[in-house]
Formats: structure tokens, C-alpha cells, sequence
């Protein structure tokens, strides 16, 4: 029990598009979830919390214009990094909360920009 | 300001030689340390999550125990497909749902 998939698990888009990260807990219902981004051989860092039904909370430095949330259901959240540059490069993972306060990760998307 | 140390950074072991990983942490009024296994390329997954000081979980080759400040992840007689880098978080009641993260220990079990 409490998978987490995302999808992609790998994309290539070219500077200045958008690109949608789908998150999706596959057996169980998840009212926050949360974003992380992770440099090579770096922690997680957290980029904000999504609780379905409202708006998604952002860390410190964290552009929402830039990094859209939509957590539509209790099984989906969506990140989209729009207008892409190089520097958003990176390993992007999310995570869905369980019933108590553990979190369960899903295998992460890698993006890369060009 | 709360904070998450694991030590060492990088850990090689010989196959069968056992070893501990340090976490240590100062957040106020633990909610709960969790454990997770990170293999390169992939995502976080879920090792043992410890509630109060004098808690202690196993499974298979590790053992993790707390006190009121920090954690350890024993490895008994590791295999080299222990290789992983193992973080530690915290979750404190200021923090809402929100983790802290260590930044890890890189170990490597060699054959």
C-alpha cells in the first residue's frame, strides 16, 4: 500500500515552453501533498504543499507564478514549471501525506531544459 | 533554528561489517522521525517512522532506535544492495505537515 506514482519520469523540453508533472497517490486518498526539487547529491528541498481543493502554500523563494500547482482531486496534484530555463533543471519529486504524518514519495521526474 | 545533522556523509563498509548512522536533530516537541532509503535516480522510499525516545523498529538487516535527540540506523551484516543514501526527517508541531530533512548519508557496501 501507499504507492505514488509520477509521470513523467523523465522529460526534455526546450527553454521558454511548459511542462506538467503529474502526481497521483494509486491506492490511497491524499489531501496534502507536497512538492520537492533535488540537486545531484543535495537533500530534498521542499517547494510547497498542495491541499486539495485549495491553494498550494509555497516556500520562501519559490516563484508561484512560475511553479503552477493544482492539487484537482484527492488522488492527483499537478506541477507545472512554465516557461522553463536552464536553471530549472532538475529532480523533481513529490509526496502524498498518510494518515498520520508519514509521508510516502513517488519516484521523481527528471527535467531537463535546453 | 531547527535542525537536522546526519553524520557521517559517506560510509564504506565491507560486506558484513556492521556500522550506524547518526541523526541528530533539535526541533522542539518531535511529532516523529522517519527514515527513508534513497537510491540514485529514484525517489525517497519509506523505511520506519519512530514516535517517542526509547522506540525501536527493524526490518530485515536495519534497526532504528531514538532518544530525545537523535536517531540511529543500525546496519547489521550489510549486503552490498544495502548501498543507498539514507535520509532522516523530522516533523515538529511549528512545522505544520512539513518535513526536515538531513542531508543524508552516502553509504557504500562493498563486496
Amino acid at each position: 500500500g501507499a504507492v505514488v506514482s509520477q509521470h513523467p519520469s523523465w522529460v526534455i523540453c526546450k527553454s521558454g515552453t511548459s511542462v506538467k508533472i503529474e502526481c497521483r497517490s494509486l491506492d490511497f486518498q491524499a489531501t496534502t501533498m507536497f512538492w520537492y526539487r533535488q540537486f545531484p547529491k543535495q537533500s530534498l528541498m521542499l517547494m510547497a504543499t498542495s491541499n486539495e481543493g485549495s491553494k498550494a502554500t509555497y516556500e520562501q523563494g519559490v516563484e508561484k507564478d512560475k511553479f503552477l500547482i493544482n492539487h484537482a482531486s484527492l488522488t492527483l496534484s499537478t506541477l507545472t514549471v512554465t516557461s522553463a530555463h536552464p536553471e530549472d533543471s532538475s529532480f523533481y519529486i513529490c509526496s502524498a501525506k498518510g494518515s498520520i504524518y508519514e509521508q510516502y514519495f513517488g519516484p521523481g521526474t527528471r527535467l531537463t531544459v535546453t | 533554528e531547527d535542525q537536522v545533522t546526519q553524520s557521517p556523509e559517506a560510509l564504506r563498509l565491507q560486506e558484513g561489517e556492521s556500522s550506524s548512522l547518526n541523526c541528530s536533530y533539535t526541533v522542539s516537541g518531535l511529532r516523529g522521525l522517519f527514515w527513508y532509503r534513497q537510491d540514485p535516480g529514484k525517489g525517497p522510499e519509506f523505511l520506519f517512522t519512530l514516535y517517542s525516545a526509547g522506540e525501536e523498529k527493524e526490518k530485515e538487516r536495519l534497526k532504528a532506535t531514538l532518544t530525545k535527540k537523535e536517531s540511529f540506523l543500525h546496519i547489521t551484516a550489510p549486503k552490498p544492495e544495502d548501498s543507498a543514501t539514507y535520509l532522516c526527517a523530522v516533523q515538529a508541531p511549528n512545522t505544520g505537515n512539513q518535513f526536515y530533512f538531513g542531508t543524508g548519508t552516502s553509504l557504500t557496501v562493498i563486496p
